[in-house]
């Protein structure tokens, strides 16, 4: 079983819906949780940084963290065209042997079409 | 601010063979981070530099090295290219130091090994 799993979609809505992307996981010893959002030959891009439970906002995106079951979610209010994308989920421990090393989930692909 | 340089875009190496990657990290960065990205493993972590020391790596085989020099910039070597090794080969950037983890990624080198 995948430390981290993330539903690989793919995932096709119209514009202006909320989208709802998660992930699951497996490692309680993960703080840190990032969303990051790839377009098709692009390296990722990092949307959003959290490292305790509970929502963040940051525009038309919030992610949410629920330690107790391990869960994560990102959702895109007012999605747009140009939000077509991948959007993979990471996370990591803190310092010590975990230096620098993310663990991704296998990323949700998602289309929004006008 | 720039952002994080990878150098090249592409390649196109044959089995056997052994290729060198760049990477230049945000000024100020001194944790460059590694990951190899395919289809079917999505992002995998190879290793972590700071400050020219290796300070984690993953679970792939010596033919993988890296070393990071006094300014930050980071290499990647493969040696003895196998047709599995053909993927998009990804940099993070991030401070590495403190509890903050934030990683900023490059565009990454797409190698391909015929």
């Amino acid at each position: 079983q995948k430390e981290v799993e993330q539903d690989p979609g793919p995932l096709s809505v119209p514009e202006g819906a909320i989208v709802s992307l998660n992930c699951t996981y497996s490692n309680s010893a993960f703080q840190y949780f990032m969303w990051y959002r790839q377009y098709s030959r692009k390296g990722p891009e990092l949307l959003m940084y959290t490292y305790s439970s509970g929502n963040k906002e940051d525009g038309r995106f919030t992610a949410q963290v629920d330690k107790s079951s391990k869960y994560i979610s990102l959702f895109i209010r007012d999605s747009q065209p140009s939000d077509s994308a991948t959007y993979l989920c990471a996370m990591s421990t803190a310092g010590g042997t975990s230096y620098g090393k993310l663990t991704f989930g296998q990323g949700t692909i998602l289309t929004v079409h006008p | 601010k720039a952002g994080v340089t990878q150098t090249p875009r592409y390649l196109i190496k044959t089995r056997g063979q052994q290729v060198t990657l760049s990477c230049s990290p945000i000024s100020g960065h001194r944790s460059v981070s590694w990951y190899q990205q395919t289809p079917g493993q999505g992002l995998q972590f190879l290793f972590e530099y700071f400050s020219e020391t290796q300070r984690n790596k993953g679970n792939f085989p010596g033919r993988f090295s890296g070393r990071q020099f006094s300014n930050s910039r980071s290499e990647m070597n493969v040696s003895t290219l196998e047709l599995g090794d053909s993927a998009l080969y990804l940099c993070a950037s991030s401070l590495g130091t403190g509890g903050l983890t934030e990683a900023f990624f490059g565009q990454g080198t797409r190698l391909t090994v015929v």
